[in-house]
């Protein structure tokens, strides 16, 4: 089974100042792992991706993630918070080596940048 | 530019209707998901298919079904709503990803909020 973790519900950062919100995820296998975000009364938008290759992987707004094998974790991050990075964070995961073809998504993390 | 579009943003129903969610997708994707969102909880998959008149269970298919007639158009029914199918529900396409060359990320729908009452 496939399994994602976000262990905060709510990320508060002052605007400027770097961003970090939590992933964990499980899987039998090899990982495909994404970050989506989602503002208020909108659909979930598509961050970046993780397949494989590099570890650090850059998406889009200035996000980046980061996969760690060991710690089994694909946190995202962002050098400089800004007010309009506000929103709903969602990690999802997928497993290679299953036949599932739907991603697991967690539970979601609020991030909150103050002016 | 890549489109999912939902037929409805909110809706209100009353316990006992059928209600039908409309999702097309413009984009000749195999695949079609729909969950269901809830605070806390993330999003949860309902069913999916990965081709016309093919699908599949996700975690909570329990008091719905799904139609896909056609490659573009994947709709959830709910046969007798109640009021814990209250939530915000999200349809998504896909390519069939075939290898780790095809691309996998999903494209979403702006979402239909249900509130039955």
């Amino acid at each position: 089974a496939q399994s994602v973790a976000q262990p905060e519900d709510q990320v508060n950062v002052a605007e400027g100042n770097p961003l970090t919100v939590k992933c964990t995820y499980s899987v039998s296998g090899n990982p495909y792992l994404f970050w989506y975000v989602q503002y208020p009364n909108r659909g979930l938008q598509f961050l970046l991706k993780y397949i494989t290759g590099d570890n650090l992987v850059k998406g889009s707004y200035g996000f980046e993630a980061e996969f760690n094998k060991s710690q089994t974790s694909f946190h995202l991050k962002k050098p400089s918070a800004l007010v309009s990075d506000s929103a709903l964070y969602f990690c999802a995961v997928r497993d290679m080596n299953t036949g599932r073809r739907a991603l697991t998504f967690g539970s979601g993390t609020r991030l909150q940048v103050q002016p | 530019d890549v489109k999912v579009t939902q037929s409805s943003r909110y809706l209100v129903k009353r316990t006992g209707e059928k209600v039908f969610l409309e999702c097309v997708q413009d984009m000749d994707h195999e695949n079609m998901f729909w969950y269901r969102q809830d605070p806390g909880l993330g999003l949860r998959l309902i069913y999916f298919s990965y081709d016309v008149k093919m699908k599949e269970k996700g975690d909570i298919p329990e008091g719905y079904s799904v139609s896909r007639e056609k490659k573009e158009r994947f709709s959830l029914i709910l046969e007798s709503a109640s009021t814990n199918q209250t939530s915000m529900y999200l349809c998504a396409s896909s390519l069939l990803g075939r290898g780790t060359s095809a691309s996998l990320e999903q494209f979403f729908g702006p979402g239909t909020r249900l509130t039955v009452l």
